[in-house]
Parts: C-alpha cells; sequence; structure tokens
C-alpha cells in the first residue's frame, strides 16, 4: 500500500511561475524526504523535513511539513524549463520492513519556456 | 551526481532468463537499497541490505534475490524472468539502518523482458 500520495498528478506552468505540489501520508513519520526524476532516469533528492521542523528551504525549494494533518508541500519558485520532471514524496516504513521508503506515484510537472 | 552507480543502464533480456544488476554505493555509506518503478508507478521496496545482511524485504516472490559485499557494493538477481519484470531498478545507498537519513539514487538500470 502507498503511504505518501502527491497532489496534483500533473502540473503545467509557464517559465517563471511558481509549483506547488503536495504530498499527504497515512501514519505518524519522523522524516520526509521529496525526490526529483527527470524521464526515465535515477530520482535526485532534494530535501529531507524531520517531523520537528515546519518548513525548510533549498534554493529555489521550499518544503512544508504539517504533522498534524499528516500533509507535505513542495514549493518550486521561479520555475525553469529545466525544472520538468516528476517530483516524489518519500516517507519512512515503520511497518514489516525496517528501513525503506514508500514513495507515491509522483507529481508530473512541465513547465514551458 | 550522487556516487551511486549501477550497470548496466539498459538490459534486454527474454522471459525465463536469469539477470544480474549491480550497484556500488557512495562512499561512506553501508546500507542498499532495491526498488522496482515500473512505468508511471512510484518506486517500491524491493530489499534492503546493511552491512552484507538483508534487512529487510518488500513484496517480492523469492526468484528475486541479492548479495551485499564487503565494500558495500550490491547486486540484484532476479530469476526466471517475466515479462511484468520489465521496469526501471533503482538502487540506493545510505548511512546506516533506518530511514532517518536522506538515500542516494542510482541512474537506474531499464529492464525490458520479451
Amino acid at each position: 500500500s502507498q503511504q505518501g500520495e502527491e497532489d496534483p498528478q500533473a502540473l503545467s506552468i509557464q517559465e517563471g511561475e511558481n509549483a506547488t505540489m503536495n504530498c499527504s501520508y497515512k501514519t505518524s513519520i519522523n522524516n520526509l524526504q521529496w525526490y526529483r526524476q527527470n524521464s526515465g532516469r535515477g530520482l535526485v533528492h532534494l530535501i529531507l523535513i524531520r517531523s520537528n521542523e515546519r518548513e525548510k528551504h533549498s534554493g529555489r525549494l521550499r518544503v512544508t511539513l504539517d504533522t498534524s494533518k499528516k500533509s507535505s508541500s513542495l514549493l518550486i519558485t521561479a520555475s525553469r524549463a529545466a525544472d520538468t520532471a516528476s517530483y516524489f514524496c518519500a516517507t519512512p516504513n515503520y511497518g514489516g520492513s525496517q528501513g525503506n521508503l514508500i514513495f507515491g506515484k509522483g507529481t508530473k510537472l512541465s513547465v514551458k519556456p | 551526481e550522487t556516487g551511486v552507480t549501477q550497470s548496466p543502464t539498459h538490459l534486454i533480456k527474454t522471459r525465463g532468463q536469469q539477470v544480474t544488476l549491480r550497484c556500488s554505493s557512495q562512499s561512506g555509506h553501508n546500507t542498499v537499497s532495491w526498488y522496482q518503478q515500473a512505468l508511471g508507478q512510484g518506486p517500491q521496496f524491493i530489499f534492503q541490505y546493511y552491512r552484507e545482511e538483508e534487512n529487510g524485504r518488500g513484496n517480492f516472490p523469492p526468484r528475486f534475490s541479492g548479495l551485499q559485499f564487503p565494500n558495500y557494493s550490491s547486486e540484484l538477481n532476479v530469476n526466471a524472468l517475466e515479462l511484468d519484470d520489465s521496469a526501471l531498478y533503482l538502487c540506493a545507498s545510505s548511512r546506516g539502518q533506518g530511514v532517518s537519513t536522506e538515500a542516494f539514487f542510482g541512474q537506474g538500470t531499464r529492464l525490458t523482458v520479451v
């Protein structure tokens, strides 16, 4: 079963606009990670936010975490065509298999020049 | 560049054959996890190795097996390949057990079973 679910499934914006993607999860976590995946390639780690953090920044990325609502958001400001990719949130699996991440289906972001 | 390398990058196999995929972990990382990603889906956990021992397994049949070597590199073996095994296989390395630290992924191996 999937823990994290990204929303929307697809997002199309113009270069320069901001892009916001959301992630909801089901069980309590101590951290959440966001990854980017360019078409058919490996995952690139973007940011890890811990449960005691509400917001974290990295360059043009801003991630928030609301543990009361079990949700996280990823904001990309001043988007560029190179930001076109799929974005995944990943949460820890504390169930039978310790130590693995559970991914949603991702948000496919298209940034048009 | 994450420092995690996978080989080969692409592979075509026939149904029923066996395949071995390889992963070199990032320097200083002693944990390797393998994931399968079908087209249009998120990665699904196969198993994890920590200090050469299997440390957890997802919902995959026994024909998916693995190894981790003393230098922490790893192999994923799949026997009796099925058409549904066609996917992108990703390995991720991290430091220590658990998921409190970042996991860094390689570029993946695209396996096509015909």
